[in-house]
């Protein structure tokens, strides 16, 4: 079974300060690819970053970087110089092959509050 | 590129009614994922097409939930004789399977409403 945990339920961080949002994930998968969206109060959800299981490097876009631990299962998300637009919820998804498809599950995501 | 594009973004209905939702995916996309969305959670699978075909189905799927996407593009989700527990977001992605492990580009959702 394909599992994300987020065990952050709300984050608050100082505006122009460094954040990280934890996710750890569980699968008998060994090829899957991570994700991280982002969902502001208007609904859209909205691709951040993506790790591939195979990649020696972690993934950075922009501000946005991805601590990835493969051994202890971590996919962290780390938000650089956050600003005030930061303020959402964010969700960590994971995809990966069950039974000969492919699968995608989502954590119950994290809300951060970029404080001024 | 136009985006993912859903249809209608609200509708409220009465319980038993039945509803259809819509979603036009990226045009050169051939995966297509449905999804639903309750308050304080994160988006749950529903199903998912490559090109025509229904690959999968989650067990949240009920016998009254239905999804088409009859000549690979769009796609319609149908409910029939609402509950008041299918009040949720009910979102579409699509994606490419050209590149392995390309994200899924979401809609804005339907967002229905059960009276």
């Amino acid at each position: 079974a394909q599992k994300i945990t987020q065990t952050q339920p709300g984050m608050f961080v100082q505006e122009k300060e460094a954040v990280t949002l934890d996710c750890t994930y569980d699968t008998s998968d060994p090829s899957y690819g991570l994700f991280w969206y982002k969902q502001p109060s208007s609904g859209e959800m909205i691709f951040l970053i993506y790790q591939g299981s195979y990649d020696q490097q972690n993934a950075t876009e922009g501000r946005y970087s991805l601590n990835f631990q493969k051994a202890r299962k971590s996919a962290n998300l780390v938000i650089s110089a956050s600003q005030l637009g930061d303020s959402a919820m964010y969700f960590c998804a994971m995809r990966a092959y069950s039974g000969g498809y492919q699968k995608v599950t989502f954590g119950i995501g994290t809300k951060l509050q970029v404080i001024p | 590129d136009t985006g993912v594009s859903q249809d209608p973004r609200h509708k409220i209905t009465k319980r038993g009614q039945n509803v259809t939702f819509r979603c036009d995916p990226i045009s050169e996309h051939n995966r297509l994922y449905w999804y639903r969305q309750t308050l304080g959670q994160g988006p749950e699978f529903l199903t998912y097409f490559q090109n025509e075909a229904q690959l999968e189905k989650s067990r949240l799927l009920s016998d009254r939930f239905s999804a088409e996407r009859p000549k690979g593009s769009f796609s319609t989700l149908e409910i029939q004789r609402t509950e008041q527990g299918d009040s949720a977001m009910y979102l579409c992605a699509s994606s490419s399977d050209r590149v392995e492990n390309q994200p899924q580009h979401f809609g804005d959702g339907t967002r229905l409403s059960i009276l």
